[in-house]
């Protein structure tokens, strides 16, 4: 079946550096990807998505580039925040799935000041 | 505001006390679905609704059971919690059109804690 698999947290960086979370799939065909975010306290929000090989999501400052090759999906952000505190899910949703997204275990990124 | 509201949010109990999770949405969505987080396993489905009267068996089903009667509300019934149930559950909407593009949008989670 489907599944995703993400970088172990906790992921602690300074403000204004770099960021990236790893994430690979395994899936048939030609799912989506997504990257959901989730503020303490708060339910899951999509942060940003890509549905075909190549294509680049990106919203707040994140990107992720869908890599069929590699059948990757790693999220980057250049220079982070305190703000983006926070866990980040990588998702995807395969052709045969519905409307089921199969979700990795989450890293949580902390940012000091 | 389009939204995805789930009540109670948070929720102690004790084993065997039948209770209910409410989920409801205001956009009309066909598809909801409930997910339970657990730590390092991330977000798991337990069921899923297409439609009013269609629901279906997720990946975590056993323990648990839903209804759909009208498209706006979707439950989640416990019947007799156990500990193992322990966790934080979501529910989610979004259309069912089919397309791989189609958004999911997620209450805010309900914490049980099943003792």
């Amino acid at each position: 079946g489907d599944s995703v698999t993400q970088m172990e947290g906790p992921v602690t960086l300074s403000e204004e550096a770099f960021l990236t979370i790893n994430c690979t799939y395994t899936a048939t065909g030609y799912p989506s990807l997504f990257w959901y975010v989730q503020y303490p306290g708060e339910g899951l929000q999509l942060l940003l998505k890509a549905t075909k090989a190549d294509d680049k999501g990106s919203n707040k400052g994140f990107e992720a580039t869908y890599r069929k090759e590699t059948t990757s999906f790693h999220l980057e952000k250049g220079s982070v925040q305190v703000s983006d505190s926070a866990v980040y899910f990588c998702a995807l949703r395969g052709n045969n799935a519905g409307n089921m997204l199969t979700f990795g275990g989450g890293t949580r990124l902390m940012v000091k000041p | 505001e389009a939204q995805v509201t789930q009540n109670p949010r948070y929720l102690i109990t004790v084993t065997g006390k039948k209770l209910t999770v409410t989920c409801s949405q205001n956009m009309n969505h066909e598809y909801m679905s409930w997910y339970r987080q657990d730590p390092g396993l991330g977000l798991r489905q337990i069921y899923y609704s297409m439609n009013v009267e269609v629901t279906d068996k997720g990946d975590v089903p056993e323990g648990y059971k839903v209804s759909r009667k009208e498209k706006r509300n979707f439950p989640l019934i416990l019947e007799s919690p156990s500990p193992n149930q322990t966790s934080l559950y979501f529910c989610a909407s979004s259309w069912a059109s089919g397309s791989l593009t189609d958004t999911q949008y997620f209450g805010p989670g309900t914490r049980l804690t099943v003792l």
